[in-house]
């Protein structure tokens, strides 16, 4: 069964910081990873995902996937308050029917 | 509209009571989901289905029933709760399966005591 392990557990940043956040996996035909942002009291919210080995930006946002070494990082430029949430990643299982998370990142940025 | 929404968003059940819980989508999607969601772990995946097509998970499969009467409603029922199934319970759906984005509802907090 596809493992997604994801770290830090917890990050606090000062506003304005470069936020890096990680994730593993251990199905290298896993098609999509998907990155989702999750604030209290509500349900996990799609923000960004990749498909292909590189990079894609939108935004403040920032994805890396590298296959080789089974490894996505999300990158939030100039960190907001308002982007105090947990970060959850999400991988397709091989048959593309269904997404493994993982425990997810719990940042807060401080003004 | 890209609101799914569950029902009820709190629900306190006694051990060995059953429990309904209930989703719905407005969006037509073909695939909806239910997770269980403990503090300090992933979201896990119980069961999902694809059209009326149900999967559920091995090491749930007994614990965890759903139905799907029409493409936007779905429900999580279970038959016979223990202390063990308190959890948060999250509906998803999504067009085209684990490929595409998920819409995730607010959450239904499950208690048992």
């Amino acid at each position: 069964q596809e493992k997604v392990q994801q770290s830090p557990e917890s990050l606090i940043v000062p506003e304005g910081a470069m936020v890096s956040l990680n994730c593993s996996f251990s199905d290298s035909a896993s098609q999509s990873i998907w990155w989702y942002q999750q604030h209290p009291g509500k349900g996990p919210k799609a923000l960004i995902s990749i498909f292909s080995n590189g990079n894609k930006k939108e935004g403040r946002l920032t994805v890396y996937l590298n296959r080789a070494s089974l490894h996505v990082s999300l990158h939030i430029k100039d960190s907001q308050p308002s982007d105090s949430a947990v970060y959850l990643c999400a991988v397709s299982g091989g048959s593309g029917t269904y997404q493994r998370f993982g425990t997810g990142t719990k940042l807060q940025v401080v003004p | 509209d890209t609101t799914v929404k569950q029902n009820p968003r709190y629900k306190l059940a006694r051990v060995g009571k059953p429990v309904n819980l209930i989703c719905s989508q407005t969006m037509n999607h073909d695939t909806m989901y239910w997770y269980q969601k403990k503090p300090n772990q992933a979201p896990k995946l119980l069961l999902f289905y694809y059209d009326k097509i149900l999967n559920r998970e091995a090491d749930t499969f007994e614990k965890f029933q759903s139905s799907r009467p029409n493409n936007s409603f779905c429900s999580l029922y279970i038959g016979s709760a223990g202390l063990e199934y308190s959890a948060m319970y999250l509906c998803a759906s999504s067009r085209l399966g684990g490929y595409a984005e998920q819409f995730f509802g607010p959450g239904t907090r499950l208690t048992v005591l």
